[in-house]
């Protein structure tokens, strides 16, 4: 398996402008989380999903951040509109809820700077 | 907020000596599990620990939980360059996999 993947994996942007960030999580997986990494804040559960329904929204930070998963195999992470506060590395995750606990894989991120 | 913390934030050590990291929590939990990050790279499971369990060894890692205090510990043994990293905790409270992370030990392996 190709493990979670994310795109794009840098990006710079303007102050203002929409920021779409990509993930395909693990195929038979049926969470998929969103999380936010910044040095003075740490790791951050933004949002998760599970069966690609919204289970848990309430670290979302504001309504500029939106989330959707429309299939098993893709979400979208949209900031608009984006602010240097945002700059952060921003990390999709994937897990399969079994009998064995919920070892949850990461994907490599994407590192986003608002300018 | 973080529901672990981790002590030590850094860790400087030898090569060929061993590494302990602590992780403290606030809320009763359903199972520990500790990750590694590489510098720019995501987030890679080490082990998990249920909290019916005391210790658990994988290869060069051995992980202990003790629930009355709340703590897990993390020891690696013989380290290696390669080794050198971030250490996360993280607690699973409900068993609903919403993981929070703790604030993470930076290591690092001296050659």
């Amino acid at each position: 398996d190709a493990g979670v993947i994310q795109s794009p994996r840098h990006e710079v942007t303007e102050m203002g402008q929409e920021v779409t960030l990509r993930c395909k999580p693990i195929s038979g997986h049926n969470s998929l989380f969103w999380y936010r990494q910044t040095m003075m804040r740490g790791l951050e559960l933004l949002i998760y999903f599970n069966n690609n329904v919204p289970i848990d929204d309430s670290g979302m930070p504001e309504d500029r951040f939106s989330a959707k998963m429309p299939n098993a195999s893709f979400s979208t992470l949209k900031i608009q509109p984006s602010e240097p506060r945002d700059s952060a590395v921003y990390f999709c995750a994937s897990s399969l809820l079994d009998v064995s606990g919920n070892t949850i894989y990461f994907g490599e991120g994407s590192w986003l700077t608002v300018v | 907020s973080q529901q672990g913390e981790e002590d030590p934030q850094a860790l400087s050590i030898q090569e060929g000596e061993n590494a302990t990291m602590n992780c403290s929590y606030k809320t009763s939990i359903n199972n520990l599990q500790w990750y590694r990050q590489n510098s720019g790279r995501g987030l890679v499971h080490l082990i998990l620990i249920r909290s019916n369990e005391r210790e658990k060894h994988s290869g060069r890692l051995r992980v202990t939980l003790d629930t009355s205090k709340k703590s897990s510990s993390l020891l690696i043994t013989a380290s290696r360059a390669a080794d050198t990293a971030s250490y996360f905790c993280a607690t699973d409270p409900s068993g609903n996999e919403k993981l929070t992370f703790g604030t993470g030990t930076r290591l690092t392996i001296i050659p």
